[in-house]
């Protein structure tokens, strides 16, 4: 079983829809989770953090965390096509910064 | 403050060759980590240091190495390079805690012929 789970995509979504995006995590003692959004040939860039259970929003974003059912998505509103890309989540256990990312979700938002 | 930075961003290598590449943490993160990602596997954990000491490791063969100097600069290694060492090669960096988020340089790419 892998340490995080995504499911590959592509996820197509229009323009100004609401794009949802899910992942699982197998460690329940994990800490801390993010999501992190990769375009095409660069690095990943961090979208958001969350710590607790529930909901965090910053913007177009929301971050939803379960503990219990050990799942963390994030909702993209009115999503544009400059949101196309690939979007990784990621775990942290309370190791010492030894993150696990899952293999990331393609999401294509169509003008 | 300025971002991670890793040197060179492009490196073309043949094999039995080895590779050194550099990262340079942002200022006043202790913690590097090093990742591997190519098409077929996403993005694989290498090591990370912190204070000069390698505090975890992925499950990569001995030829991958790497080191941290005093002022948290971090270099890996590749030797006797191989095909399959094409990759993305990522460096990031964070604080301390467990709780702290990584920041991703613009990473090195590696070619192998």
């Amino acid at each position: 079983q892998k340490e995080v789970e995504q499911n590959s995509g592509p996820l197509s979504v229009p323009e100004g829809a609401i794009a949802s995006l899910n992942c699982t995590y197998s460690d329940r003692v994990s800490q801390s989770f993010f999501w992190y959004r990769q375009y095409s040939g660069k690095s990943p860039e961090l979208i958001m953090s969350i710590y607790s259970n529930g909901d965090k929003e910053d913007g177009r974003f929301t971050a939803q965390l379960n503990k219990a059912s050990q799942y963390v998505s994030l909702l993209i509103r009115d999503s544009q096509p400059s949101d196309s890309a690939t979007y990784l989540c990621a775990v942290n256990r309370n190791n010492f910064n030894k993150f696990y990312f899952g293999s990331g979700t393609k999401l294509n938002v169509k003008p | 403050k300025a971002g991670v930075t890793q040197t060179p961003r492009y490196l073309i290598k043949t094999r039995g060759q080895q590779v050194t590449l550099s990262c340079s943490p942002i200022s006043g993160h202790r913690s590097v980590s090093w990742y591997q990602q190519t098409p077929g596997q996403g993005l694989q954990f290498l090591f990370e240091y912190f204070s000069e000491t390698q505090r975890n490791k992925g499950n990569f063969p001995g030829r991958f190495s790497g080191r941290q100097f005093s002022n948290s600069r971090s270099e890996m290694n590749v030797s006797t390079l191989e095909l399959g060492d094409s990759a993305l090669y990522l460096c990031a960096s964070s604080g301390r805690d467990a709780t702290d988020t990584q920041y991703f340089g613009p990473g090195t790419r590696l070619t192998v012929l």
